[in-house]
């Protein structure tokens, strides 16, 4: 079946520092999206693109969706200790259809 | 508060009994999906309704899982005859449809089953 696959499990950074994250799959997806999970709570939406190519920012987010369509990735700039979380890709192959998530990304931020 | 929504929060029961969830999807959201998630990996997706109609489901949704929206509003998923491998949290999410052609899911804050 479809995977998604995010690595390393766990990233550690300091407080102000940049962090790049990315989802790579063996198949094609048409949109993907980026959520973060905190302990106890449901994911919620940070970013979603639509198109080959597309660069997407929503405050210090940064995603991008892979040329190949089989990738994307996120960036976090300047973290602050509130950008810790799970950070999980998700991607669908059609219009309103199931997501199929990656395993997450746990970041924790050093002040 | 107009985000999704779920009942319990939390629920411990003994193996063997039955449970029973609610999700209440953000209004006028015509597309309701169930996810598991257990620790350490991402939400596994379990079934999807259209209005009221199940369209999808999952073989992960073996045969002591339902899942109901009678009206096209809130949905119940019902686990009988509970095992310890139940326990996860269980996520509800919506969408607006497919009119709207997006697929941004937003989710519910879960609900997390213990069965012991």
């Amino acid at each position: 079946g479809q995977q998604l696959n995010q690595s390393p499990q766990s990233m550690f950074i300091q407080e102000g520092e940049d962090v790049s994250m990315n989802c790579t799959s063996s198949s094609i997806f048409n949109t993907w999206l980026w959520y973060k999970q905190e302990p106890g709570e449901g994911p919620v939406l940070l970013i979603a693109l639509y198109k080959a190519g597309e660069l997407t920012s929503n405050g210090r987010l940064t995603a991008q969706f892979g040329i190949t369509r089989k990738d994307s990735f996120l960036n976090i700039s300047a973290s602050i200790p509130s950008d810790v979380g799970i950070y999980f890709c998700a991607g669908t192959t059609g219009a309103n259809s199931k997501l199929t998530f990656g395993k997450g990304i746990t970041l924790s931020v050093r002040p | 508060d107009t985000g999704v929504s779920q009942d319990p929060r939390h629920k411990i029961t003994k193996r063997g009994q039955n449970v029973t969830f609610r999700c209440d999807p953000i209004s006028e959201h015509n597309r309701l999906y169930w996810y598991r998630q257990t620790l350490g990996q991402g939400p596994e997706f379990l079934t999807y309704f259209q209005n009221e109609a199940q369209l999808e489901k999952s073989r992960l949704l073996s045969d002591r899982f339902s899942a109901e929206r009678p009206k096209g509003s809130f949905s119940t998923l019902e686990i009988q005859r509970t095992e310890q491998g139940d326990s996860a949290m269980y996520l509800c999410a919506s969408t607006p449809g497919p009119l709207y052609g997006d697929n941004e899911q937003f989710f519910g804050p879960g609900t997390r089953l213990t069965v012991l």
